[in-house]
């Protein structure tokens, strides 16, 4: 039962163009998502998170927007850098547990 | 500031054996938490500690052990390794209830054969 869903392994994009990254959730019950970042041979590292009464948070060149009756959230970087190469994971939290549940991942290449 | 260490790195373990991952946090976190990440997989949850003295099950805890004797530590034990273990370990910790950022280690590859 995979809850959290990222259905696009790799994405490739041109730098200085936009990344948009996607997750579709099952739970109604989650009440925070995150976007973590990993490099090879690197832990995830917390990236942006959003609450589930948001619809949208911006942190520099990254934004994450949610649509609760799509169930859907997305991850923006404008404009992608070569640094943002990694696999990008999202992850939901269930509203009164203190634990994430984590999607597949999305490998992001960006292309000089 | 170290954050959240995992040791080793990597492991080669036989059928049956045993082994002990070590995680250690210095950021005074009272939760923490053991994932697995399989290849093309998120992480799954193994075992999580809300505090010392206290453990609690993830969704993939069979075949797995944890304690929780200090705020520090929280190593996690495999005691008759298996090849379905083989994968990533990562050690998490998070500062309080309702804090969703969490810091993780560098991880441990373990390889069962």
């Amino acid at each position: 039962d995979q809850q959290v869903k990222q259905n696009s392994p790799s994405l490739s994009v041109q730098e200085g163009r936009i990344s948009i990254l996607n997750c579709d959730y099952t739970n109604s019950m989650f009440d925070y998502f995150l976007w973590y970042k990993k490099y090879p041979a690197e832990g995830p590292t917390f990236l942006i998170s959003i609450s589930s009464i948001k619809d949208k948070n911006e942190d520099g060149r990254f934004t994450v927007f949610l649509n609760k009756s799509a169930k859907h959230l997305s991850l923006h970087i404008v404009p992608s850098q070569p640094g943002d190469s990694a696999v990008y994971f999202c992850a939901a939290r269930v509203r009164g547990a203190q634990k994430l549940v984590f999607g597949q991942g999305t490998r992001l290449t960006i292309n000089p | 500031n170290a954050g959240v260490t995992q040791t080793p790195k990597f492991r080669i373990l036989k059928i049956g054996q045993s082994m002990t991952l070590q995680c250690t946090q210095d950021m005074n976190h009272n939760y923490m938490y053991w994932y697995r990440q399989d290849p093309g997989m998120g992480l799954k949850l193994i075992y999580y500690s809300v505090g010392a003295g206290i453990t609690d099950k993830g969704e993939v805890p069979n075949g797995y052990n944890v304690s929780r004797s200090t705020t520090e530590d929280f190593p996690l034990r495999l005691e008759l390794a298996a090849p379905s273990q083989t994968s990533v370990y990562f050690c998490a910790s998070t500062k309080e209830y309702g804090n969703t950022e969490a810091f993780f280690g560098q991880g441990t590859r373990l390889t069962v054969v």
